[in-house]
């Protein structure tokens, strides 16, 4: 199985800041990866898809890169809308497998 | 629009079985993919089983945490997908959410609001 790992497990930043969360595939992904945003009690909402494309309706503050094992996601201009935990998910192969999780705190 | 409607979550005692239907609308659902998801409460992200459409075989996919308890399955002429799981574990206890996978891109598409199931004794 590809092990995914995600950090910083939790983030503090303040409005305004640039904010960056990494994602380590235990195996080349080539560039099948996502990120999704949650918040508390809702359903997951994708941000980005195949790595660095936006999805429709997604704020451009949010943009990713990567490809193979090492992949960032990150927020150009944090909102106080932004506190949320964000995951990455590999889907290049199964099982599909998720990273821990960073919550990201606004301070 | 599409919807996806799951149910069948609830109390159940472990060992015993429970099936999550997903109610679907707006597509054509035997054309496409269905995945299940999972997320314990105060965890993180877990994806639990795939079906791919009728034109592809009806092929399944399970993660090992659930293999050889848990069954995917699909009736496309209800338009339902259904996710019968066996001997449940307090470990099952989560919200599951049922997905339809894009045709191009399995991240994209489209999540239910999800059914939360209770394993306790």
């Amino acid at each position: 199985d590809i092990q995914m790992t995600q950090s910083p497990p939790t983030l503090s930043a303040s409005v305004g800041d640039r904010v960056t969360i990494t994602c380590r595939a235990s195996q080349s992904i080539r560039d099948n990866l996502a990120w999704y945003q949650q918040k508390p009690g809702k359903v997951p909402q994708l941000l980005i898809f195949k790595a660095s494309n936006l999805e429709y309706d997604v704020p451009s503050r949010f943009s990713g890169s990567g490809s193979g094992t090492e992949f960032s996601l990150s927020i150009s201009s944090l909102q106080t809308d932004d506190s949320a935990t964000f995951y990455c998910q590999q889907y290049d192969s199964f099982p599909w497998t998720f990273g821990q999780g960073t919550k990201v705190e606004i301070k | 629009e599409v919807r996806l409607v799951e149910s069948g979550g609830g109390l159940v005692r472990p060992g015993r079985s429970l099936t999550l239907s997903c109610v679907t609308s707006g597509f054509t659902f035997s054309d496409h993919d269905m995945s299940w998801f999972r997320q314990a409460p105060g965890k993180g992200l877990e994806w639990v089983a795939f079906i791919s459409s009728k034109t592809f075989g009806e092929k399944r996919e399970y993660a090992a945490s659930v293999k050889g308890r848990f069954v995917i399955s699909r009736d496309n002429s209800k338009g339902i997908a259904y996710l019968q799981m066996n001997r449940l574990k307090t470990d099952d206890t989560a919200t599951y959410y049922c997905t339809k996978p894009d045709y191009y891109d399995a991240s994209r598409g489209f999540w239910g609001q999800g059914t939360l199931l209770i394993v306790s004794s």
